[in-house]
């Protein structure tokens, strides 16, 4: 049973073309909603936690927000930098770990 | 601030053989601390929850005799893959939680293991 589903699976964007990565989730209850960025061959970066609905979060480029549902990772005004694979994970109440998807590869083209 | 560090970064080992990862939390406590692993372009795998001074607790599915896992101080989880063979090879992630605080849990580099 999938519990984060993430999309697009991959996203091309121009330099500066703004745009929005999606998490949807599956749980009887959430402790928190989590957004990583992930390079090739690096351990996840932790980016944002959000806990509760209509909760948003903002880091440079980046807006995380968050509904009962899903979560959106909104990039504004993206760079080559930026260019990294996203990863969602959330966790339950009562739980201890994360649940992550797969991950959506974003690639900022000059 | 929270920062983890993985070591090695990299192995090579041979089928048969035993390799030990460390994975050590710098400038926090961490009571809490996983395990992850990643197959190419597939997401983290849960393999463990380790916490300080008492036995891992080992998701369905993965071999806790083939995993061992020490928690052995508020800031050095390792993970030992005994008897390694070429399917063992992958990506492991560790995570820490900062003591006593909120739910975000902080990566190390990853540890590439290629078992020949």
């Amino acid at each position: 049973e999938d519990q984060v589903t993430q999309s697009p699976e991959a996203l091309r964007l121009q330099e500066g073309e703004s745009s929005s990565l999606n998490c949807s989730y599956t749980v009887s209850g959430l402790r928190g909603l989590f957004w990583y960025r992930q390079d090739p061959g690096k351990g996840p970066e932790f980016l944002f936690t959000l806990y509760s609905a209509g909760e948003e979060k903002e880091k440079e480029r980046l807006k995380a927000t968050l509904t009962k549902k899903e979560s959106f990772l909104h990039i504004t005004a993206p760079k080559p930098e930026d260019s990294a694979t996203y990863l969602c994970a959330v966790q339950e109440t009562g739980a201890n770990n994360l649940f992550f998807g797969t991950g959506t590869r974003l690639t900022v083209i000059p | 601030g929270a920062v983890v560090s993985q070591h090695p970064s990299w192995v090579i080992c041979k089928s048969g053989t035993s390799v030990k990862i460390e994975c050590r939390s710098l400038d926090f406590q961490a009571t809490t601390m996983f395990w992850y692993r990643q197959f190419p372009k597939q997401s983290l795998m849960l393999m463990a929850t380790s916490n300080e001074g008492s036995k891992a607790t080992y998701e369905q599915g993965v071999e806790k005799d083939k995993f061992l896992i020490n928690h052995a101080s508020l800031t050095l989880s390792t993970l030992t893959v005994t008897s390694a063979h070429p399917e063992d090879s992958s990506f492991y992630i560790c995570s820490a939680r900062i003591a006593g605080r909120s739910y975000e849990q902080y990566f190390g580099p990853g540890t590439r293991l290629t078992v020949t």
